[in-house]
């Protein structure tokens, strides 16, 4: 089992809709929780970061934690072309020698 | 504020040869680390650096290589290049070590080896 899952893609959403990324880890020890957006051929931009069980909420960005069930998420609401991208859950492991552990990402693209 | 700056953009290098990158950081940030991006097999974490110590190590070959100064700037170093060290090469800036600081990327140095 990989130590961060998300769902490859590609995601397509319609304009105005909500995406729903989901990422799995499997490290129970893990604390914190960052998503990240890369467009093609650019790096991995930090959109969200949460550290406490529940929603945190920035701007259109609504970040979902539950620790019991390993599961972190991540809603776009009112979905925008420019929101096309990759988006990459990143996790730090309780133990070991990473800083950050990345999922391999889900595409997601928006649909006019 | 300015954010990371990574040096070169672009690199072609041949098989054999080594390569040094170099990392800038958010003014203010002390830690450094370093990610290889490949289509195959994404964000993979090579090294990590505080106060000009080599904190964290992620599972490359002594290949590669780095180091930090002490007004926080990293250089990452290869050696004895191969064809499959052609990725893109991020820097993430943090202003404290730890897990739980956030981390922020430059623009990557891509490097082609042939």
């Amino acid at each position: 089992q990989k130590e961060v899952e998300q769902n490859s893609g590609p995601l397509s959403v319609p304009e105005g809709a909500i995406a729903s990324l989901n990422c799995t880890y499997s490290d129970r020890g893990s604390q914190s929780f960052f998503w990240y957006r890369q467009y093609s051929g650019k790096s991995p931009e930090l959109i969200m970061s949460i550290y406490s069980n529940g929603d945190k909420e920035d701007g259109r960005f609504t970040a979902q934690l539950n620790k019991a069930s390993q599961y972190v998420s991540l809603l776009i609401r009112d979905s925008q072309p420019s929101d096309s991208a990759t988006y990459l859950c990143a996790v730090p492991p309780s133990f070991g020698n990473e800083k950050l552990t990345f999922g391999t990402g889900t595409r997601l693209t928006i649909i006019p | 504020k300015a954010g990371v700056t990574q040096t070169p953009r672009y690199l072609i290098k041949t098989r054999g040869q080594q390569v040094t990158l170099s990392c800038s950081p958010i003014s203010g940030h002390r830690s450094v680390s370093w990610y290889q991006q490949t289509p195959g097999q994404g964000l993979q974490f090579l090294f990590e650096y505080f106060s000009e110590t080599q904190r964290n190590k992620g599972n490359f070959p002594g290949r590669f290589s780095g180091r930090q100064f002490s007004n926080s700037r990293s250089e990452m170093n290869v050696s004895t290049l191969e064809l499959g060290d052609s990725a893109l090469y991020l820097c993430a800036s943090s202003l404290l070590y730890g897990p739980d600081t956030e981390a922020f990327f430059g623009q990557g140095t891509r490097l082609t080896v042939v």
